[in-house]
């Protein structure tokens, strides 16, 4: 069975601090895509970044980057310089190819100044 | 650009009544997208449409949900009858196509009494 793992349910940061978010995922595909999203207290769902599988290169936007380990299933997401409005519920995605999203349960970022 | 709307943004009902949800995707979205998000959990996928045709439903409780997509433009979630465990919220999201970024919509908040 195709699954996320967030394995924090909450993490806090200092503002313009640094932190890193941890997802696994299991799956037996090749080809697939993996995604942050970001869930703000009023619940409106926004994309942070993506992933493809087949890229070696880790997906960077702006402050936000990822290391992805392919072999080992591991996608985090780094914050850099971390703001007051980065604190939400970030998901860890997982897509396979043209197929439906697989969330994980999410971590709840606190930032404080 | 307008994005994905959804109403009502809350609700509160009795179990065993009905509820419906009604969401509009961002012009020219060809595919739509009903997510379950329980309380402390990451969306789940209900529904998935491709113009008027479904692509997926295979986590729908077919018993009591009901969904369809009028004109491949709005569509509507049912519920009928409600249970305590619907309590939720449904999110709407909509793609331009399968394998692109899905954007969403502020979700509705269900709370089955």
């Amino acid at each position: 069975a195709q699954t996320v793992t967030q394995s924090q349910p909450e993490m806090s940061v200092q503002e313009a601090e640094t932190v890193t978010l941890s997802c696994t995922y299991d799956t037996s595909e090749s080809d697939y895509y993996l995604f942050w999203y970001k869930q703000p207290p009023s619940r409106q769902m926004i994309l942070v970044i993506r992933q493809e599988a087949y890229k070696q290169q880790n997906a960077t936007e702006n402050r936000f980057s990822v290391n992805f380990q392919k072999a080992a299933k591991s996608f985090s997401l780094k914050i850099s310089d971390s703001q007051l409005g980065d604190a939400a519920m970030y998901f860890c995605a997982y897509r396979p190819n043209t197929d439906k999203l697989i969330f994980g349960t999410g971590t709840r970022l606190q930032v404080f100044p | 650009e307008a994005g994905v709307a959804q109403s009502p943004r809350y609700k509160i009902i009795e179990k065993r009544q009905s509820v419906a949800f009604w969401c509009n995707p961002i012009s020219g979205h060809a595919t739509l997208y009903w997510y379950q998000q329980i309380l402390g959990q990451g969306p789940k996928l209900l529904i998935q449409f491709q113009n008027n045709g479904v692509v997926d439903d295979s986590q729908l409780p077919k018993d009591r949900f009901s969904a369809e997509r009028l004109k491949g433009v709005d569509s509507t979630l049912k519920i009928q009858p409600a249970k305590l465990e619907d309590s939720a919220v449904y999110l709407c999201a909509s793609s331009v196509g399968t394998a692109y970024e899905q954007f969403f919509g502020p979700g509705t908040r269900l709370t089955v009494l």
